[in-house]
C-alpha cells in the first residue's frame, strides 16, 4: 500500500540532545512537509521541500534542520537549539504544486517528549 | 487577523444530531477547500475536497462553500460516536498557495455523545 511512514511513533529526548525523526513515502510525491502540532496551536509549518536537494524554511524553522537526499525521504532533526521540542510532529507529502490543490497525505505522527 | 479562523471547541452533541463545523477566511485568493479529520494521536486524513461555491455531498458529509462570504462549512448528518475527532479545514489558492501549499485552520474538536 502506498503511504507515508513516520518513525518512531514515540521518542524521548534528553536535554541537549539532537534527535532525528524519520519520514518515508512511497507515493512518488515530489513535495514533502514537516509540521508541528501543539494543543490549541493547530499545524505549524517547520520545513518543506518541493524537490530533491532543495528545501525551504517554514514559519517555525529555528532549532530544526532537514535534508532531502532522496525523493522518498525527508528526515527532520530536532537540535538542542530547539528549547521547547515537546510536541506531535507530522510529515506530509503531495504532488508538486499545484498538486497541493488536491490535498496532502499525512503520516501517523511522532510524539516527541523531553525528559 | 489570521488568514483562517476556526472555533477550537470542544463541540459536544448527542448521537444522531446534525453537526455543523465552520471556517472563515480573509484571503479572497483561496479557491480550493478541504476538510481533514484527525483522530487522537493520528495523522489527519482528507475527508472532503471542494472547489466551487455550493454544496458537495459524500454519504453523511456535506461540504459547503460560500466564496462571497468567505465561509466554508462541513455538515455531518446522523452523527456517530466514531465521528468524534478533530476536524481541520484547509485551503489554497489556484496556484497551490505558492511553494508552501495549504493554509490550515486550527481545528475543531468534536465529541459525539452516545
Amino acid at each position: 500500500d502506498g503511504g507515508i511512514t513516520q518513525s518512531p511513533k514515540y521518542l524521548f529526548r534528553k536535554e541537549g540532545q539532537n534527535v532525528t525523526l524519520s519520514c518515508e513515502q512511497n507515493l512518488n510525491h515530489d513535495a514533502m512537509y514537516w509540521y508541528r502540532q501543539d494543543p490549541g496551536q493547530g499545524l505549524r509549518l517547520i520545513y518543506y521541500s518541493q524537490i530533491v536537494n532543495d528545501f525551504q524554511k517554514g514559519d517555525i524553522a529555528e532549532g530544526y534542520s532537514v535534508s532531502r537526499e532522496k525523493k522518498e525521504s525527508f528526515p527532520l532533526t530536532v537540535t538542542s537549539a530547539q528549547k521547547n521540542p515537546t510536541a506531535f510532529y507530522l510529515c506530509a507529502s503531495s504532488t508538486a504544486p499545484p498538486g497541493a490543490l488536491y490535498g496532502y497525505t499525512f503520516g501517523s505522527g511522532t510524539r516527541l517528549t523531553v525528559v | 487577523q489570521k488568514e483562517v479562523e476556526q472555533d477550537p471547541g470542544p463541540l459536544s452533541v448527542p448521537e444522531g444530531a446534525i453537526v455543523s463545523l465552520n471556517c472563515t477566511y480573509s484571503n479572497s485568493a483561496f479557491q480550493y477547500f478541504m476538510w481533514y479529520r484527525q483522530y487522537s494521536r493520528k495523522g489527519p486524513e482528507l475527508l472532503m475536497y471542494t472547489y466551487s461555491s455550493g454544496n458537495k455531498e459524500d454519504g453523511r458529509f456535506t461540504a459547503q462553500v460560500d466564496k462571497s462570504s468567505k465561509y466554508i462549512s462541513l455538515f455531518i448528518r446522523d452523527s456517530q460516536p466514531s465521528d468524534s475527532a478533530t476536524y481541520l479545514c484547509a485551503m489554497t489558492t489556484y496556484s497551490g498557495g505558492g511553494a508552501d501549499g495549504l493554509t490550515f485552520g486550527k481545528g475543531t474538536h468534536l465529541i459525539i455523545q452516545p
